[in-house]
């Protein structure tokens, strides 16, 4: 178990420009989560994979948002001409999906900073 | 839907003292009921679970929680608090209706004094 890695860690970028976020999940877990966390707030539900599907989005992400995850390994969350709301924290996590719900695997974060 | 109310944005103990933090949930389904703690520029780390088992859990680092139903509650406990304890604690609710994904609360710093 070499756990959930995240790159980058920091991301620091001007309004209106692209990002792309990489999330490594635990090489066994079929599902991968992202969420955003923001300062004093607990994480948010972004969107949720099995394997490679994308199974629910949420109203949060708008659609300058995507998320893919190709061949249900890693996955990639870009945001497209990023606006000063999205600085926060963008956690992904990973779990077993089978049977009776299990908990999920967090990686360190990217913290994007917006200027 | 579900939710989590976290009561106390921030709590202060002192070194040795009892540690609790609290949680209320709600959830139209039977819920599985998690608490992790976040350190500065990490992710979070699961202290404990509850999945409908034994209402009483034990987790990591001397940390244990009970299940509630009448109350919907899953307060978080440490009989005694250490330094290393300060973080923030977030507590969250999911089921399986919902692919595992969870709700969180909106966390709880906890400060300990010497």
């Amino acid at each position: 178990d070499t756990g959930v890695s995240q790159d980058p860690r920091h991301k620091i970028t001007k309004r209106g420009q692209n990002v792309t976020f990489r999330c490594d999940p635990i090489s066994e877990h079929n599902r991968l989560y992202w969420y955003r966390q923001t300062l004093g707030q607990g994480p948010e539900f972004l969107t949720y994979f099995q394997n490679e599907a994308q199974l629910e989005k949420s109203r949060l992400l708008s659609d300058r948002f995507s998320a893919e995850r190709p061949k249900g390994s890693f996955s990639t969350l870009e945001i497209q001409r990023t606006e000063q709301g999205d600085s926060a924290m963008y956690l992904c996590a990973s779990s077993l999906g089978q049977g009776a719900v299990q908990p999920q695997h967090f990686g360190d974060g990217t913290r994007l900073s917006i200027l | 839907a579900q939710s989590v109310t976290q009561l106390g944005s921030h709590v202060s103990v002192s070194e040795g003292a009892l540690v609790l933090l609290r949680c209320n949930y709600s959830s139209s389904v039977p819920p599985y009921l998690f608490w992790y703690v976040q350190y500065p520029n990490q992710g979070l780390q699961l202290l404990l679970k509850y999945t409908s088992a034994a209402t009483l859990v034990k987790g990591i680092n001397g940390f244990e929680a009970e299940f509630k139903k009448s109350e919907t509650s899953f307060h978080l406990t440490k009989p005694s608090a250490h330094m290393s304890d300060a973080a923030e604690y977030f507590c969250a609710v999911s089921d399986n209706t919902n692919a595992g994904k969870s709700t969180f609360g909106d966390g709880t710093t906890l400060t300990v004094k010497p």
